[in-house]
């Protein structure tokens, strides 16, 4: 079974500054990984999927790359609303089912 | 515009079952990979359970034999039998559609099911 390990678990980040998340799968899953972000007593929200496409309405200031068993996902100017929880998940590998932890980005 | 509502959570008591329901609007349920997902308070997210289009299940193996993943196609409704519950259920349970080869896309707001005595 995969499992996804996301890093680091908590990150301090100042409005305007650059955050970068990290996602690593235990085996490759292609580009098959997708990341979420959560808002406290909110549902996820799929912001990216294929690794680096962004879901419908997302800004652009949302970016993902990587492939394989390491994966970025990189917001280049935080927003007040960017303060979230994120995760990663693989769909590619039996069973797809696979979350990371979670990131949590908080202000500085 | 696509939609997902659960209902049915609650509070039930340890060994107790409960039902939960996820109504669609905007896609076809039996036409889709659709997903149970749940959140216990204050943790991350796990898969539940899998029903795909031609009708197969799959579930965790922390539920496997306790729930059962079904679907209404007339009414394009998901649901979520849940049996034999046990305090570690309780969490925030979610409908999402996606499932291998596919994220989830979609999700529901939650529904929250509480087990205790």
């Amino acid at each position: 079974e995969i499992v996804m390990t996301q890093s680091p678990a908590t990150l301090s980040v100042s409005p305007g500054e650059r955050a970068t998340l990290s996602c690593r799968a235990s085996q490759s899953v292609s580009s098959n990984l997708a990341w979420y972000q959560q808002k406290p007593g909110q549902a996820p929200r799929l912001l990216i999927y294929g690794a680096s496409t962004r879901a419908t309405g997302i800004p652009a200031r949302f970016s993902g790359s990587g492939s394989g068993t390491e994966f970025t996902l990189t917001i280049s100017s935080l927003q007040s609303e960017d303060f979230a929880v994120y995760y990663c998940q693989q769909y590619n590998n039996w069973p797809p089912g696979a979350f990371g932890g979670g990131t949590k980005v908080e202000i500085k | 515009e696509v939609q997902l509502v659960e209902s049915g959570g609650g509070l039930v008591q340890p060994g107790g079952s409960l039902r939960l329901s996820c109504a669609a609007s905007g896609f076809t349920v039996s036409s889709n990979y659709m997903s149970w997902v749940r959140q216990a308070p204050g943790k991350g997210l796990e898969w539940v359970s899998v029903i795909y289009s031609g009708g197969s299940t799959y579930y965790a193996d922390s539920v496997k034999g306790r729930f059962t993943i079904s679907r209404h196609n007339s009414k394009n409704t998901l649901y979520l039998q849940m049996n034999s519950l046990r305090a570690e259920d309780t969490a925030v349970y979610y409908c999402a559609r996606g499932w291998i080869q596919l994220p989830f896309d979609y999700w529901g707001q939650g529904t929250l099911v509480t087990v205790s005595s």
